[in-house]
């Protein structure tokens, strides 16, 4: 069965303090890693999707990495409306399935 | 570009009663996928269908859940008769749902806040 664990649960950072939140997987065989962005009563955000180890991509203040095991989302320089939850999710390379296994998200907070 | 459109925004009923969600996918996409999610569970998956036919509903929770695709735009999900513990937000997603690489990325809709008093 198909895992994704974040962490931390919730992080709290000032304004300009770079940190990365974690994203542990376990999956048959990996089809893609996809990242999305939640604010409060929206719905999840496509970011990112890294599909082999060692493949990078970058969206302004964010950087998603990708290893066997794990990907981490980098966060250099944070400002408030960075502010959301993060959910990262894994899509098997099963050739039936389309869904995609999320974990329970990092809740990210930017002091200004 | 139309992002997914779901409707109602909030829903609020009382127990024993229906409770039909709707949803209309992204043009062009394959896969429509229905979400809940919760504080206590996170986001699950209840049921999807690719080509308007139901693929994997192994996640829907009992027999009061069904949900039906008659064409290519749109969805429902519906709930009869609804009780305290449906009370979550519910999610409507697609995707292009073919082979090719980036297929697979879901788009969401805002999602429906039912709450079942």
């Amino acid at each position: 069965e198909d895992q994704v664990t974040q962490s931390p649960e919730a992080l709290r950072l000032q304004e300009g303090e770079s940190s990365s939140l974690n994203c542990s997987y376990t999956v048959s065989g990996l089809r893609g890693l996809f990242w999305y962005r939640q604010d409060p009563g929206k719905g999840p955000e496509f970011l990112f999707t890294l599909y082999s180890a060692g493949e990078e991509k970058e969206k302004e203040r964010l950087k998603a990495t990708l290893t066997k095991k794990e990907s981490f989302l980098h966060i250099t320089a944070p400002k408030p409306e960075d502010s959301a939850t993060y959910l990262c999710a894994v899509s098997p390379s099963d050739g039936s399935a389309r869904q995609l296994t999320f974990g329970s998200g990092t809740q990210l907070t930017v002091l200004p | 570009d139309a992002g997914v459109i779901q409707s109602p925004r909030h829903e609020v009923t009382e127990m024993g009663q229906e409770v039909t969600l709707r949803c209309k996918p992204i043009s062009g996409h394959n896969s429509l996928f229905w979400y809940r999610q919760t504080m206590m569970r996170g986001l699950e998956l209840l049921i999807y269908f690719n080509n308007n036919v139901p693929i994997d509903d192994s996640g829907m929770p009992e027999d009061r859940f069904s949900a039906k695709m008659p064409n290519a735009s749109f969805s429902t999900l519906k709930i009869q008769p609804s009780e305290p513990r449906d009370s979550a937000v519910y999610f409507c997603a697609s995707s292009l749902g073919t082979r090719d690489r980036g297929a697979d990325t879901q788009y969401f809709g805002p999602g429906t806040r039912l709450t079942v008093l």
